[in-house]
């Protein structure tokens, strides 16, 4: 399979803990993005890496929020003492290139708070 | 809210009809516009794209329209099958983002009966 995977696809946690999603990107593709989605809404950008380099972080990234992109590859999303406001289904994308046909989503890691 | 979100604005053909599902689209300035469908628990997968310097684009069973001057951008199901149903968002790209994040719109569920 050569698309973006992410893992777990599901994860249950109590409020007030750590969580730690991981995605692995398209192997040749050099950006990396985050976004949120909640149920019925389109996902909302998080933030974007360029290689290793965090590049852009949007607002929503509270302090809680920290992605990691250490080798440029594969990338993870830690969220520490977590709230049921958190929960919902986080996407990984990648993209290669100038082409946003390439913009390749994930399945997603879906995050129920209770 | 979450109870807002879940009413997500829905399309409902019969197989064999066409489509058309519209999306506002909010910043003038945005230069590059998607269409992605997304299937239950899987992540937005492309569908068709059109650059704001293009009126209308054809892909295999889809086309895209783009109307600037009100900020409308539809797509067009050609022979709608089963299979097409799921939730549709547009994306936009602002023209100021360097980063290439994209901004999704509020989804529409297409539902296609046999």
């Amino acid at each position: 399979d050569t698309g973006v995977s992410q893992d777990p696809r599901h994860k249950i946690t109590k409020r007030g803990q750590n969580v730690t999603f991981r995605c692995d990107p398209i192997s040749e593709h050099n950006r990396l993005y985050w976004y949120r989605q909640t149920l019925g809404q389109g996902p909302e950008f998080l933030t974007y890496f360029q290689n290793e380099a965090q590049l852009e972080k949007s607002r929503l990234l509270s302090d809680r929020f920290s992605a990691e992109r250490p080798k440029g590859s594969f990338s993870t999303l830690e969220i520490q003492r977590t709230e049921q406001g958190d929960s919902a289904m986080y996407l990984c994308a990648s993209r290669g290139g100038r082409s946003f046909d390439g913009y390749t989503f994930g399945s997603g890691t879906r995050l129920t708070v209770v | 809210g979450e109870s807002v979100g879940l009413h997500l604005p829905t399309l409902s053909v019969q197989e064999g009809d066409n489509s058309i599902i519209n999306c506002a689209y909010s910043n003038s300035a945005s230069d590059y516009f998607i269409w992605y469908k997304q299937e239950s628990g899987k992540g937005p997968q492309f569908i068709i794209d059109i650059r704001s310097n293009m009126d209308k684009r054809q892909g295999q069973r889809v086309t895209v329209l783009l109307n600037k001057t009100v900020k409308h951008l539809s797509l067009q199901i050609a022979a709608t099958q089963p299979g097409d149903s799921a939730v549709y968002f547009c994306a936009e790209k602002p023209l100021n983002t360097g980063f290439q994040k994209l901004v999704f719109g509020t989804g529409t569920r297409l539902l296609v009966s046999p």
